[in-house]
């Protein structure tokens, strides 16, 4: 069953703008993880955040994580035409043993 | 260096004739999964081996089933393929289970027509 829905389901914005993805699981984790998936191909891990973390950075990458709303968010900072993916969240569930994949986030930054 | 393959990339086969999707690694880890993914939609497991434990998902259905003969290859197996089976197979390893804070490496996936 999925477990995280993503929020907007799809985005579209100017190279240079700020994106941020919404993710909203159901369950408690242990960790958050998030990947990007070109169109076509497999998914890359970009940040995993854990579940007694508030908020991390990577780059232009920044994560927070709001348990007690079991929700968290990704941003990018600046983006870039390259930036243009889909955004995957995904949880490791304290009774799972493999993660679980959100609807994903279409983000097409325009040059 | 790819790290874990999937071979074929593009795999097209006919109505209830069966089909193996196939996927190595050389990161020499413990966990492979394999996931569905259809159109515009999340990735969705099928079932995952940790070592030779074989850990199947309850709505997968019977048509799928999967080997893995070593470390280092796992395979798919599609009994009857069907029309609705058509999507993107991806193969994922990580060194031990996701729970224990650890990501997923993913192949590049094969895309399974079904005619």
């Amino acid at each position: 069953s999925q477990q995280g829905e993503e929020d907007p389901q799809a985005l579209s914005i100017q190279e240079g703008e700020n994106a941020t993805m919404n993710c909203s699981y159901k369950t408690s984790i242990n960790n958050l993880q998030w990947y990007r998936q070109n169109s076509g191909r497999g998914l890359v891990h970009l940040i995993l955040i854990r579940s007694n973390e508030r908020e991390k950075h990577s780059g232009r990458l920044r994560v927070t994580l709001d348990t007690s709303k079991k929700s968290s968010s990704l941003l990018i900072t600046a983006s870039r035409a390259a930036d243009t993916a889909s955004y995957f969240c995904a949880t490791a569930d304290t009774g799972r043993r493999a993660l679980t994949f959100g609807s994903g986030t279409r983000l097409q930054v325009q040059p | 260096d790819a790290m874990v393959i999937q071979n074929p990339r593009y795999q097209v086969t006919q109505f209830g004739k069966p089909v193996t999707l196939s996927c190595s690694q050389t990161l020499n880890h413990n966990v492979m999964y394999w996931y569905q993914q259809k159109s515009s939609q999340a990735p969705k497991l099928l079932f995952h081996y940790y070592d030779k434990d074989f850990n199947n998902e309850a709505d997968t259905p019977d048509n799928f089933q999967s080997r893995r003969p070593n470390t280092s290859f796992c395979f798919l197996d599609i009994r009857s393929p069907g029309l609705g089976d058509a999507a993107m197979y991806l193969c994922a390893t990580s060194r031990v289970r996701p729970a224990t804070n650890e990501k997923l490496f993913f192949g590049s996936g094969t895309q399974l027509s079904v005619l």
